[in-house]
């Protein structure tokens, strides 16, 4: 069976410090992966999604990169964090092709202070 | 961009009671999807409708689809406090690799 596995659960970080989330998955190949930002009660942002290795497509400009070193791997980076940059991050994948099923990690909630 | 828009934003109803929501979108669609989500947690896929079908049903819940109308509705019958979560719908397009389309949510409350 799938699994997907998001690190750190929980972050505290300061304005203008780095950040990198890891996002992988195991038990499918060749998957489509997806970060995601919810803000406090609110709805999904798409902030990246990849449909292979090396290959970023980006929803919204920002201080935010995403990076995909492996198959299954799925990095979010900032060399400078902001206060809007807090929220819950979120990683999904789905197979590929696209616009079928998206399975969801736990999450991180990051805050910037 | 956001497709789904959700309707009520919040719902609050009390245990046994029937919880519907519905969502609206603008655009053609392969497929549509509901997910839920439990504070603090990621989503996960309730049920997923394709676009020639009408109506589908998996335990407690019940979907359908009125693609003239470009609108689905999420019925969770006999509600029980565990489904206090949000709810989300997210439109699947037709071309390739193209990303779901996710709505703001529906928050539901089930009193005991």
């Amino acid at each position: 069976s799938q699994t997907i596995h998001q690190w750190p659960a929980t972050l505290v970080q300061p304005v203008g410090s780095p950040l990198s989330l890891e996002c992988t998955v195991e038990g499918t190949s060749n998957p489509n992966l997806y970060w995601y930002r919810q803000a406090a009660g609110r709805g999904l942002q798409l902030l990246f999604y990849s449909v292979g290795i090396g290959q970023i497509s980006s929803e919204v400009p920002q201080n935010l990169s995403a990076s995909r070193p492996q198959d299954r791997q799925f990095i979010l980076s900032s060399k400078k964090l902001l206060l809007s940059d807090s929220g819950f991050y979120l990683c999904a994948w789905g197979r590929r092709g696209g616009g079928d099923t998206q399975y969801f990690g736990p999450g991180t909630r990051l805050t910037v202070l | 961009s956001q497709q789904g828009e959700e309707d009520p934003q919040a719902l609050s109803i009390q245990e046994g009671e029937n919880a519907t929501m519905n969502c609206s979108y603008k655009t053609s669609i392969n497929n549509l999807q509901w997910y839920r989500q439990n504070s603090g947690r990621g989503l996960v896929h309730l049920i997923l409708i394709r676009s020639n079908e009408r109506e589908k049903h998996s335990g407690r819940l019940r979907v359908t689809l009125d693609t003239s109308k470009k609108s689905s509705s999420l019925l969770i019958t006999a509600s029980r406090a565990a489904d206090t979560a949000s709810y989300f719908c997210a439109t699947g397009p037709y071309s390739g690799n193209t990303p779901l389309v996710f709505g703001k949510g529906t928050r539901l409350s089930v009193i005991a």
